[in-house]
């Protein structure tokens, strides 16, 4: 099946710094990618949904200047948590979809377990 | 998406099959019902996913109701390694991604 590699697997920052974080398509061209996040015990929240070369669309309540979506190519997608704050802790996930038989079906990645400190 | 209901918690012993049941009664006919599971501090893994008919696949079956207002996942038999959450997702098949997790159900395999 399609894989799709999210990095890091973990990171911690410090508060009031960035962090990026990497989702890969690596054998499929992602038309249309998601992030997800999780708190402990929760379960996943979609944040927004990004289709390549367009703007992000956002849920209601996720702040896009704090959270940026890139979705330049068909095989990259990255979040940035900007300004991160210890509330941001969290899970965060990626999933993908591409074209015909790849649309049915979503591709997660393993997750990005962000620790704000 | 049509909104789902699964019990919060369920227990199997190894090697006997697991049978997890899914409640989405407002289900509209364009929509499938999808299955993923969730192995701690991991992804979603995607299981299988039906219309209206049962399917099967290496992992599980699915038997969706004659109404379609009920679905269940069977685990054959399930191994310790099934220990997961398992959520039930209905929506329309294309943009499989944008999904609405509920709870799910947390199935423990035990020895």
């Amino acid at each position: 099946g399609a894989v799709v590699s999210q990095h890091p697997s973990w990171v911690i920052c410090k508060s009031g710094t960035s962090v990026k974080i990497e989702c890969r398509s690596l054998d499929f061209q992602a038309t249309t990618m998601f992030w997800y996040r999780q708190f402990p015990k929760q379960s996943l929240m979609l944040m927004a949904t990004s289709n390549e070369g367009s703007k992000a669309t956002y849920e209601q309540g996720v702040e896009k200047d704090k959270f940026l979506i890139n979705h330049a190519s068909l095989t990259l997608s990255t979040l940035t948590v900007t300004s991160a704050h210890p509330e941001d802790s969290s899970f965060y996930i990626c999933s993908a979809t591409g074209r015909g038989t790849l649309n049915t079906e979503a591709f997660f990645g393993q997750g990005t377990r962000l620790t704000v400190v | 998406d049509a909104k789902t209901t699964q019990p919060p918690s369920m227990d199997c012993a190894e090697g006997r099959a697991a049978n997890l049941p899914c409640n989405h009664s407002t289900i509209s006919g364009n929509e499938y019902v999808y299955w993923y599971r969730q192995i701690h501090s991991q992804g979603p893994q995607y299981i299988i996913h039906g219309l209206k008919n049962n399917e099967t696949n290496e992992m599980a079956s699915l038997i969706i109701t004659e109404d379609r207002k009920s679905s269940t996942l069977i685990l054959p038999h399930a191994t310790l390694r099934d220990t997961a959450v398992y959520y039930c997702i209905v929506r329309v098949g294309t943009n499989a991604g944008k999904s609405t997790f509920g709870d799910g159900t947390t199935l423990t395999v035990k020895p």
